[in-house]
């Protein structure tokens, strides 16, 4: 069954430094996402992408945090400046149409 | 208010017994799902039903929606150790872009 891939599963990285989480959707899938989870928390959304745009993004998604596809197969999510707070699961989902999109296993970033 | 709460926020069963796990929301929804997530892991979609379902099966899961009470339950019947595990719903207000909001989860322990 096809699935969605993130790299790496685990990434630590200092206050300040810029990260690139990546993401490989299921190929004929056409909506992507990114969601995160502060331990302990809900998940919640980021960023939806759709036709190399973000279609919508929530108020999490600042102007530290940034989306590619850079080559039709691979989604990154880039932060720019990670701060402690970013210390969190970030989930990459994608879907072939409106619903019932597909997680992958994430990818646990850790701030220090 | 929030969307997508679940209650109990945490369950312990036996073995056999029945598990029930239910949400709430507060807007129209397309459709609402329910995902499973072990400790630390990724979220295993579990199963989808939409604003004009009632009733969904799944082998041993089964999916109610209350439109008009804007509520949700989700039974597993005859628990097993290996459904331990936080369970999710989301729901999809039928932006258009799929987006999720997520409930923060019944953690449910069912013990051998």
């Amino acid at each position: 069954e096809p699935e969605v891939t993130q790299t790496p599963s685990h990434q630590v990285t200092q206050m300040g430094q810029e990260v690139i989480l990546r993401c490989v959707p299921i190929s004929n899938h056409l909506y992507f996402y990114w969601y995160r989870q502060i331990l302990g928390q809900k998940v919640e959304f980021l960023v939806s992408f759709y036709n190399n745009e973000i279609s919508e993004k929530s108020e999490i998604f600042d102007d530290q945090f940034s989306v590619e596809r850079p080559d039709g197969s691979n989604f990154t999510l880039k932060i720019r400046s990670t701060k402690l707070e970013d210390s969190a699961m970030y989930f990459c989902a994608s879907s072939i149409m409106m619903g019932d999109p597909y997680f992958g296993p994430g990818t646990r970033l850790t701030v220090t | 208010s929030q969307q997508g709460e679940e209650d109990p926020q945490a369950l312990s069963i036996q073995e056999g017994e029945n598990a029930t796990m239910n949400c709430s929301y507060k807007t129209s929804i397309n459709n609402l799902q329910w995902y499973r997530q072990n400790s630390g892991r990724g979220l295993v979609h579990l199963i989808l039903i939409r604003s004009n379902e009632r009733e969904k099966h799944s082998g041993r899961l089964r999916v109610t929606l209350d439109t008009s009470k804007k509520s949700s339950s989700l039974l597993i019947t005859a628990s097993r150790a290996a459904d331990t595990a936080s369970y999710f719903c989301a729901t999809d207000n039928g932006s258009g872009y799929s987006t999720l909001t997520f409930g923060k989860g019944t953690m449910l322990l069912v013990s051998p």
